[in-house]
């Protein structure tokens, strides 16, 4: 059972593109929702998170958007710069309870 | 200073033996995690620990089994290795539980030949 769903699998964007990864989920019990960054040959970092009392959260070129009724939230990376390029994972959880990953998003940026 | 680290990175071992990953970290944090990462990327957790208590247990084979001496450490020995078992495992921690940001170590890349 994959409680949140991520696509697309992989994305090509040109240098100054904006970055658009969408994920949904099922469980409505879920109340944060973070997206991490990784390099190859690195662990997963925290890039940004989200709780469901706001519908939007900048942090510079990074923005989730999130839709509580329609259970999805996405990332955007506006002006997407090569050094962007990594596996991005969005993932949910609710109180007290463990991290569920979506399946990734390769993203390269070409310069 | 790494904030979590694991040892070793790499482990090349053979079908049925035992090996055992070591994480530490030095946050303070009272929460640890061991995820692994198979060959398409996908991130699942195996095993949480909440100040020494295992608190999260997947449905994992018992050949996994964690150890936690103190809360700055969380162990895995694995035992009787098997060829699916080669993956990427990644231990993390978190200043309490799931929904504060988890910070990964380097990851133990495990192949089983």
């Amino acid at each position: 059972q994959q409680q949140v769903k991520q696509s697309p699998q992989s994305l090509i964007v040109q240098k100054g593109g904006i970055s658009i990864i969408n994920c949904a989920y099922e469980n409505t019990a879920f109340d944060y929702f973070p997206w991490y960054q990784q390099f190859p040959g690195k662990g997963p970092a925290l890039l940004i998170a989200i709780r469901p009392d706001v519908s939007e959260k900048k942090e510079g070129r990074f923005t989730i958007s999130f839709n509580k009724s329609a259970k999805q939230f996405s990332l955007h990376i506006m002006d997407s710069q090569p050094g962007d390029s990594a596996t991005y994972f969005c993932a949910a959880s609710k109180e007290g309870n463990k991290l569920v990953f979506g399946a990734g998003t390769i993203l390269r940026v070409k310069s | 200073d790494t904030a979590v680290s694991q040892t070793p990175k790499y482990l090349v071992t053979q079908m049925g033996n035992d090996k055992s990953i070591k994480c530490e970290q030095n946050l303070g944090h009272d929460t640890m995690y061991w995820y692994k990462q198979d060959s398409k990327k996908f991130l699942k957790i195996m095993f949480s620990y909440n100040n020494k208590e295992l608190i999260i247990n997947e449905t994992v084979p018992n050949r996994f089994s964690p150890k936690s001496p103190d809360k700055a450490h969380l162990n895995l020995h694995i035992n009787s290795l098997e060829l699916g078992d080669s993956a990427v495992y990644f231990c993390a921690s978190s200043p309490k539980l799931a929904r504060e940001t988890q910070y990964f170590g380097p990851g133990t890349r495990l192949l089983v030949l």
